[in-house]
């Protein structure tokens, strides 16, 4: 089945500092793919798409100069989380489509800034 | 645009208890139909999906059935386990967007 991973799974950066996410797609091409930023105890907020070779998507609200979202290839995207701050804390998911209706999610990360 | 109205929770059952979530849509044409669950600190795992009315999804022994006249998708099952204990989002996706609208989640807390 479609697999897709995330990493980390896990970091702790300063504030003012960047970090990346990675989100691959294992075993399928992945032509789209989403970034998620989950609050606790709440639903999931749609940040971005991301369309291989073309630019993402932001969702308003979103600022694209502080979450650079990169899909390089058929199988990778990245969100880089820059000038981090505290506020920026949250559990981002990223979800990797391969046709209208297959929708696979990665494990998640979830980012602290101290 | 599209939204989603799901049950608030938390709901907290007894092992064997039966389990009702309450879903309804509203969405531009006839989207397709998904519940995605969540344990903790982990990533969303589609549970079952339903793409047009009256469709029945199903797995481990979830139900949902896709229901147009009252724009509805609730999840049901018979009788939880405490292995059931997570967090559950009700999901439409339409077609032409390509973008699933999450619920607010339910948080769902099975005791032994």
């Amino acid at each position: 089945g479609a697999v897709v991973s995330q990493h980390p799974s896990r970091v702790i950066c300063k504030s003012g500092t960047s970090v990346k996410i990675e989100c691959r797609s294992l075993d399928f091409q992945a032509t789209t793919m989403f970034w998620y930023r989950q609050f606790p105890k709440q639903s999931l907020m749609l940040m971005a798409t991301s369309n291989e070779g073309s630019k993402a998507t932001y969702e308003q609200g979103v600022e694209k100069d502080k979450f650079l979202i990169n899909h390089a290839s058929l199988t990778l995207s990245t969100l880089t989380v820059t000038s981090a701050h505290p506020e920026d804390s949250s559990f981002y998911i990223c979800s990797a489509s391969r046709s209208a209706l297959g929708y696979t999610f990665g494990s998640g990360t979830r980012l602290t800034v101290v | 645009g599209d939204s989603v109205t799901q049950m608030e929770g938390p709901v907290t059952l007894s092992e064997e208890a039966f389990l009702t979530i309450n879903c309804t849509y509203t969405a531009t044409g006839y989207p397709s139909l998904f519940w995605y669950v969540q344990y903790p600190g982990e990533g969303l795992q589609l549970l079952l999906k339903a793409t047009k009315a009256d469709d029945k999804g199903s797995n481990k022994g979830f139900e949902a059935t896709y229901r147009k006249e009252t724009t509805s998708f609730h999840l049901e099952k018979g009788s939880v386990q405490v292995s059931d204990s997570a967090v559950y989002f009700c999901a439409p996706l339409v077609r032409a967007a390509r973008q699933l609208t999450f619920g607010s989640g339910t948080q769902l807390t099975v005791l032994p």
